[in-house]
């Protein structure tokens, strides 16, 4: 199946540094999407993307769907104590939604 | 507008038994998909539903299936539970697939 391979697997930052992520794949995506998980909550969607060298934001949140189709990046500016959680991409294809790994934040006041 | 329900948000089940998990999307949404999340595989994907009809499966043995109901709601059944199938089983709904999709938040299985 298709897989996602999603770096860096944990980051440990101060609060009001940036934060970098990515995600990369073998196979092309329709739409990249980056959501978000607490603790015992369902994931929230954070960002969506629809085309290649798309670039979107929402509040510190910045994403870009890159021009291969086969990865997305997403970056947080000037961290803050509750950024904190598992940062997860998703590519899909026609109602097929598959995940990354997750990218666990730690941030530090 | 109320979001994903997934009912229950607990539950304990003994090897071999089967278990039902409920979800009701978000009025409107009529495509509805089920993931299992663990610590050591992630969330992978189960099955999509769309208007009654299962359009996508993922990699998952058959005592995994699924239905959706006229009104949109799904359950998702494991028979024959393992130990292995403990995990956090979430439920997404979709308006259509540019707008992604919204999760409930889980149902906790544990099984013993």
């Amino acid at each position: 199946g298709q897989q996602l391979n999603q770096s860096p697997q944990s980051m440990f930052i101060q609060e009001g540094e940036d934060v970098s992520m990515n995600c990369t794949s073998s196979s092309i995506f329709n739409t990249w999407l980056w959501y978000k998980q607490d603790p015992g909550e369902g994931p929230v969607l954070l960002i969506a993307l629809y085309k290649a060298g798309e670039l979107t934001s929402n509040g510190r949140l910045t994403a870009q769907f890159g021009i291969t189709r086969k990865d997305s990046f997403l970056n947080i500016s000037a961290s803050i104590p509750s950024d904190v959680g598992i940062y997860f991409c998703a590519g899909l294809n026609n109602n097929d939604m598959r995940f990354g790994a997750g990218t666990r934040l730690t941030v530090k006041p | 507008k109320a979001g994903v329900t997934q009912t229950p948000r607990y539950l304990i089940k003994t090897r071999g038994q089967q278990v039902t998990l409920s979800c009701s999307p978000i009025s409107g949404h009529r495509s509805v998909s089920w993931y299992q999340q663990t610590p050591g595989q992630g969330l992978q994907f189960l099955f999509e539903y769309f208007s009654e009809t299962q359009r996508n499966k993922g990699n998952f043995p058959g005592r995994f299936s699924g239905r959706q109901f006229s009104n949109s709601r799904s359950e998702m059944n494991v028979s024959t539970l393992e130990l292995g199938d403990s995990a956090l089983y979430l439920c997404a709904s979709s308006l259509a697939q540019r707008y992604g999709y919204t999760f409930g938040s889980g149902t906790r299985l544990t099984v013993v």
